[in-house]
């Protein structure tokens, strides 16, 4: 079956430290690869989002992510972090099976200690 | 910008009373999903519009719970009787069909079945 793992529930970081956050999906034909991110109190929102092409993605706020298939890995990572990215974040996959559908991660919560 | 919008916010309810949840999609998206976002948990969907079509309905409680959109713009999702495992974030997310895009979140309903 089809499935996304984020391998952590809970991050905690101080200001000015790299992140990375794991996740890797499971589905063998053609997937899109998406990083969403929820502030508290708010919707959620995109970050990120791979189709095809450089396997190296930017999105807003200064995050990126790398899709390496032979992984089945989609990591998202930000060089130094802000207090103000302390949030919860989904990766996602989305495939054609009949329809268009996306499964997600179970999410990392992040806190960031200004 | 054009949002996803839901209503109501917040919802209290006793069990076994009846629930509903209401969404207007951004305009001109076609593809509409109704997902459930237990707490530490990611969303999962519930069911899938393409217009006022259901497409993929496979993950819903056909027994209590229903949804429709009649025109093919809002959508209604209704849970009848409520049970205390309903207790959940209900959010609503709509997508143009046009291209491989992301799907935009609305604020989600937070449901508590007392």
């Amino acid at each position: 079956a089809q499935s996304v793992s984020q391998h952590n529930h809970h991050v905690i970081l101080s200001e000015a430290a790299s992140l990375e956050l794991g996740c890797n999906y499971s589905y063998g034909g053609t997937v899109n690869l998406f990083w969403y991110v929820q502030y508290p109190g708010q919707h959620l929102q995109l970050l990120l989002k791979y189709f095809s092409g450089d396997p190296l993605v930017k999105g807003i706020k200064g995050f990126e992510a790398e899709f390496i298939k032979s992984k089945f890995s989609f990591n998202l990572r930000k060089p130094s972090v802000q207090w103000s990215d302390t949030a919860e974040y989904f990766c996602a996959a989305g495939y054609t099976s009949g329809t268009y559908k996306y499964i997600f991660g179970t999410g990392t919560r992040l806190k960031v200690l200004a | 910008e054009a949002e996803v919008a839901q209503s109501p916010r917040y919802k209290i309810t006793e069990k076994s009373q009846a629930v509903a949840f209401w969404c207007d999609p951004i305009s001109g998206h076609a593809t509409l999903y109704w997902y459930r976002q237990i707490l530490g948990q990611g969303p999962e969907l519930l069911v899938q519009f393409q217009d006022e079509s259901v497409v993929d309905d496979s993950q819903l409680p056909k027994d209590r719970f229903s949804a429709e959109r009649l025109k093919g713009v809002d959508s209604t999702l209704k849970i009848q009787p409520a049970e205390l495992g309903d207790s959940a974030m209900y959010l609503c997310a709509s997508r143009q069909v046009r291209h491989l895009d992301e799907q935009f979140f609305g604020p989600g309903t937070r449901l508590t079945v007392l």
